[in-house]
């Protein structure tokens, strides 16, 4: 059992190319997020999807998309990257989003470090 | 508006001594409420979670926090410090609202501990 994995771990992109990150989970988990962290602002929520096929965006949003074509992956896309969007990416997996701390505890990845150039 | 506080950016401690990690939030309905740590360059990981059964929640490593409601509180302590709880941690809140509850992370507690 795995939990929530991310690839890549480091990387290096210039101004204006494209990537994606892949989350992946095997605890089944409907909930699925993408938050980034930077420096004395905690963590801050980009989008988050509720199940396979749907998206929406979080605090966050703007130079980023996702698709989430199966229930157990979720990727974030970076299509013209900017030196704003140097970070720290993490994805993070819920068994639920409704009720108390049991339902909606999130598990998180290992991160991405992401420098944009 | 739901908001998470926490009343100290850095806190320092020597090993064997309590630690206090501050953590006040505002919530309009009945929260859930987490302690997350980071260690350097790592994930985050729970440490502990207020579920409503109790006020008093222990969690890993010897770690617990009190929820108190009147004073919307939900401090993070231990009773001696140990060179590996050197690390980022977090307190965060899921006002739970009937709706999609989103996680409102605080800013982080960085934890060091000397010899």
């Amino acid at each position: 059992n795995a939990g929530v994995t991310q690839t890549p771990k480091f990387r290096v992109l210039k101004t204006g190319q494209s990537m994606t990150l892949l989350c992946a989970q095997d605890m089944n988990h409907e909930y699925m997020y993408w938050y980034r962290q930077d420096p004395g602002m905690g963590l801050r929520l980009i989008h988050y999807s509720v199940g396979e096929g749907t998206t929406a965006k979080g605090e966050v949003p703007d130079g980023y998309n996702v698709s989430r074509l199966k229930k157990q992956n979720f990727l974030l896309g970076l299509e013209s990257a900017a030196p704003s969007q140097t970070s720290v990416y993490f994805c993070a997996s819920s068994y639920s989003v409704h009720g108390g701390a049991d339902y909606n505890e999130q598990f998180f990845g290992p991160g991405t470090r992401l420098t944009v150039l | 508006a739901q908001s998470v506080t926490q009343l100290d950016s850095h806190v320092s401690v020597s090993e064997g001594t309590p630690v206090l990690l501050r953590c006040n939030y505002s919530s309009s309905y009945s929260p859930s409420l987490f302690w997350y740590v980071q260690h350097p360059n790592k994930g985050l990981q729970l440490l502990l979670k207020y579920t409503s059964a109790a006020t008093l929640v222990k969690g890993i490593n010897g770690f617990e926090a009190e929820f108190k409601k009147s004073e919307t509180s939900f401090h993070l302590t231990k009773p001696s410090a140990h060179m590996s709880d050197a690390a980022e941690y977090f307190c965060v809140v899921s006002p739970f609202s009937g709706g999609y509850n989103k996680l409102i992370f605080g800013a982080g507690t960085r934890l060091a501990v000397h010899p």
